[in-house]
């Protein structure tokens, strides 16, 4: 499977516990971004790479959380002192980035999420 | 900024019935379209898309237009079936240069044998 994987799928965790999770993008994308769903809700940008550089945070991302992109390819997303709003599904996608942008390898293709519980 | 708005749910029809899911948009620019369906327990997933005004996206039998005059993009099926039942999201991608995608909250489809 070439697929965008997530790892966990599932997390439960206590408040104030720190978490991480890891993406691995399908292998020649170069853009990776993250996204967080709150149930009932679509999902929302966090943040996105292009290679191993971090190039645009959300707002939604605060200081608590930090992704790295080390060697551009797989990505991991920290979530420092958690707290029960940060109960969520995580999203992680994949895409190529450059001057064409139409073509069906330039669309995100999504993992299948991992799931935080913070109790 | 950008946002999607997206007919609310849930939605339960009966097999063969016709599918209208609504969606307007707000976005600067010109955006490109789409509609992601997530099934339980998987992945979002690509299910058609437009890049600019007046041009229909398809694929297994769901259509959507890009309507710029009325800032919409409708997801339509004329004949539903059991296995579409699944969540779908409206959205859009900008033409800034992180190229995100803004989903709308999703419409809960349930289809009925």
């Amino acid at each position: 499977d070439t697929g965008v994987s997530q790892d966990p799928r599932h997390k439960i965790t206590k408040r104030g516990q720190n978490v991480t999770f890891r993406c691995d993008p399908i292998s020649e994308h170069n853009r990776l971004y993250w996204y967080r769903q709150t149930l009932g809700q679509g999902p929302e940008f966090l943040t996105y790479f292009q290679n191993e550089a971090q190039l645009e945070k959300s707002r939604l991302l605060s200081d608590r959380f930090s992704a790295e992109r080390p060697k551009g390819s797989f990505s991991t997303l920290e979530i420092q002192r958690t707290e029960q709003g940060d109960s969520a599904m995580y999203l992680c996608a994949s895409s190529l980035g450059g001057t064409n942008w139409e073509g069906p390898a330039y669309e995100q293709y999504f993992g299948p999420g991992t799931r935080l519980t913070v109790t | 900024g950008n946002s999607v708005t997206q007919m609310e749910g849930p939605v339960t029809l009966s097999e063969e019935a016709f599918l209208t899911i609504n969606c307007t948009y707000t976005a600067t620019g010109y955006p490109s379209l789409f509609w992601y369906v997530q099934y339980p327990g998987e992945g979002l997933q690509l299910l058609l898309k437009a890049t600019k005004a007046d041009d229909k996206g398809s694929n297994k039998g769901f259509e959507a237009t890009y309507r710029k005059e009325t800032t919409s993009f409708h997801l339509e099926k004329g004949s539903v079936q059991v296995s579409d039942s699944a969540v779908y999201f409206c959205a859009l991608r900008g033409s800034g240069s992180a190229r995100q995608l803004t989903f709308g909250s999703g419409t809960q489809l349930t289809v009925l044998p």
